[in-house]
């Protein structure tokens, strides 16, 4: 089964921050790997498709990247809006699927 | 659009089988090249993949859960269930059925609680 890392779990960041939320792979996945943000009590939203493709409408200042085994989602300038969890998802594979821990984005 | 709806009872005693159905609308269920799936988020915590389905019936499951998973598919009902025996509170969670093709389509999710 492939396992998915992802760090930190938790972090403070104000607006206007960069923030880099990582995930790695326990065996490669080529590109298989999207990202969803989820706020409370809502459904999780995907952001990022095949490891660095942006989701119609989400804001341009989200990027994924990587590929393989180490990915990255990165905010380049925190919003209030953005302060929600995170998590990686792996489809490599596919149909058996593997989400990330989680990262939640917090105000500092 | 493609939309899906979860549908259960709430509250489920220890021990028992909880069992879920999603019924999918705006689509076929048998139309496409790809699985339908289960996955839950306990109270506070992360996003766990139960199993996937595809229309003909093939499943696969999330090896920590497979020897109490049961998924199913009903085409003439455009639907997918979920069954999970033996509960404990562990299994307290938020369901949500989805569309595994992009990872972009998700039920509201149904609160399922395992208390006696």
């Amino acid at each position: 089964d492939i396992q998915m890392t992802q760090s930190p779990s938790a972090m403070s960041a104000s607006v206007g921050d960069r923030v880099t939320i990582t995930c790695r792979a326990s065996q490669g996945i080529s590109n298989y790997l999207a990202w969803f943000q989820q706020k409370p009590g809502k459904v999780p939203k995907r952001l990022i498709y095949a490891a660095s493709s942006l989701q119609s409408g989400v804001p341009s200042r989200f990027s994924g990247s990587g590929s393989g085994t180490e990915f990255t989602l990165t905010i380049s300038s925190l919003q209030p809006e953005d302060f929600a969890t995170y998590y990686c998802l792996q489809h490599n594979s596919y149909p058996r699927l593997t989400f990330g821990g989680g990262t939640k984005v917090e105000i500092k | 659009q493609l939309q899906l709806q979860e549908s259960g009872p709430g509250l489920v005693k220890p021990s028992e089988t909880l069992s879920l159905t999603c019924t999918v609308s705006g689509g076929s269920i048998s139309s496409s090249s790809y699985y339908w799936g289960w996955i839950r988020q306990p109270p506070g915590k992360g996003l766990e993949w139960i199993g996937s389905i595809y229309y003909s019936g093939s499943t696969y499951y999330n090896p920590s859960l497979k020897s109490r998973v049961t998924i199913s598919v009903d085409t003439s009902k455009n639907q997918f269930s979920l069954k999970l025996s033996s509960v404990t509170a562990a299994d307290t969670a938020v369901y949500y059925c989805a569309n595994l093709y992009l990872f972009d389509i998700w039920g509201q999710g149904t609160m399922v609680t395992v208390s006696s």
